[in-house]
């Protein structure tokens, strides 16, 4: 069972705002900051948003992160075909003295 | 150009050793953290263990039998692993982390791993 709790699928038209929740506690999320990764089939991971809510050069402004509290979010504003991927939230924990991950969220889009 | 290349993957016997190794370039290696992770066949992704500094940080799933070192005038992170189990099959990365645990910047391709008899 993981530290921070997604869920398992997420769905959306083209013309559609998706987001993607990520859960945690007082001593992950809500004391660090959140990064987020897609993986597409295959392929390795790749950061997509740091610091809660900023995006590397190259990443597509249809993508957004956002934190409040113990929980945070990606939002991904009309996805793309080419988004159809695992995406997975991290943060580190000052209780486990690690680095923790959610479970995962595949998305399809419709 | 950042590049993180595993190697050192492969079959091995429950309770044997491996040591992966994570040559790294396009970047001073010695200035960031690195950090190791892993991927079982169709799970998620786990962390395994982090070198910072001269500190270091495992999972418990591994605390006492891997260990994660570095050599700066190589540019290449290691992690030896000992007591291998069926449970440590999995692809595993290596991540250059972005500073002040804002997240992982960068991922190597990975070196599996499989652990069987």
């Amino acid at each position: 069972q993981s530290a921070l709790t997604q869920p398992p699928s997420a769905s959306g038209t083209p013309g559609q705002r998706v987001t993607i929740s990520c859960s945690g506690s007082s001593s992950n999320i809500g004391t660090n900051t959140v990064s987020w990764y897609q993986q597409l089939p295959g392929t390795a991971p790749k950061v997509l948003i740091y610091s809660n809510s900023q995006r590397p050069s190259g990443v597509p402004d249809r993508f957004s992160g956002s934190k409040s509290g113990t929980s945070a979010s990606l939002a991904i504003s009309g996805p793309q075909s080419e988004d159809e991927a695992d995406y997975y939230c991290a943060t580190w924990d000052d209780s486990l003295d690690g680095w923790v991950f959610g479970g995962g969220t595949k998305l399809t889009v419709l | 150009e950042v590049q993180l290349l595993e190697s050192g993957g492969g079959l091995v016997q429950p309770g044997g050793s491996l040591r992966l190794s994570c040559a790294a370039s396009g970047f001073t290696f010695s200035s960031y953290a690195m950090t190791w992770v892993r991927q079982a066949p169709g799970k998620g992704l786990e962390w395994v263990s982090t070198l910072s500094g001269g500190s270091t940080y495992y999972a418990d799933s591994v605390k006492g039998r891997f260990t994660i070192s570095r050599d700066n005038s190589k540019n290449t992170l290691y992690l030896q692993m000992t007591s291998l189990r069926a449970d440590d099959t999995a692809l595993y990365y290596c991540a250059k982390e972005a500073p002040i645990l804002s997240g992982f910047e960068s991922w190597g391709q990975g070196t599996l791993v499989t652990v069987s008899s």
